[in-house]
């Protein structure tokens, strides 16, 4: 079975800051890996993705990820907060066949002025 | 805007009535999944279809119930609603790796 753990519920940055969310994965397969982000009464948007290519991938908003096979995890980071990106952010896994996705307990992102 | 609809976006109702949410995947997108997000669970995967055919199980209650329609868009039925079924329900399809979720509809039993 395959399943991920955000560390951290609740994550407070400065504006400016860096941001990094952390994840970890199990999986016995390589996995693919995902990054989410859920801004407040909305759907869920798809930050990166991890599909056995580059181990640094880089997404929307300025975000990226490194999968580190070695340490099983595939952490978010930004290297400058904005205001905008406070939102909760959830790490995922796809496994199976039908490629259903497993997420993590996903982590709220505060960004301070 | 993904480009998945749902309808409707809120639903209130009582305990057990039945309710049946509805989804419209991306234009040519072949499978449809459901999730479910609630305070206690958070996102879970609940039921896959592919084509009109199921795929796949997750967490998915007896009470609940899906199928996918020949134009491809799915309804999901729930059941003698609980108050613990109180929860955003989405919808996503999929395309090759990347899944593309609905805004969802936020169900609430009182």
């Amino acid at each position: 079975a395959q399943s991920v753990t955000q560390l951290g519920s609740h994550v407070s940055v400065s504006e400016g800051a860096l941001v990094l969310l952390r994840c970890n994965y199990s999986s016995s397969v390589p996995p693919y890996l995902f990054w989410y982000v859920q801004y407040p009464n909305q759907g869920l948007q798809l930050l990166l993705k991890y599909t056995s290519a580059a181990t640094l991938v880089k997404g929307i908003n300025g975000f990226e990820a490194e999968f580190k096979k070695s340490e099983t995890s595939f952490h978010l980071t930004k290297p400058s907060a904005h205001m905008s990106d406070a939102a909760e952010y959830f790490c995922a896994v796809s496994g199976g066949s039908a490629r259903q996705l497993t997420f993590g307990s996903g982590t709220q992102l505060t960004v301070l002025p | 805007d993904s480009g998945v609809t749902q309808t409707p976006k809120h639903l209130i109702t009582a305990t057990g009535q039945r309710v049946t949410l509805r989804c419209s995947p991306r234009s040519g997108d072949l499978s449809v999944y459901w999730y479910q997000q609630s305070l206690d669970q958070g996102l879970q995967f609940l039921i896959q279809y592919y084509n009109g055919e199921e795929r796949a199980k997750g967490n998915i209650l007896e009470r609940f119930s899906a199928q996918q329609f020949p134009d491809l868009h799915s309804e999901l039925n729930l059941s003698s609603l609980e108050l613990g079924d109180s929860a955003l329900y989405f919808c996503a399809s999929s395309a090759g790796d990347r899944t593309f979720f609905g805004p969802g509809t936020r169900l609430t039993v009182l």
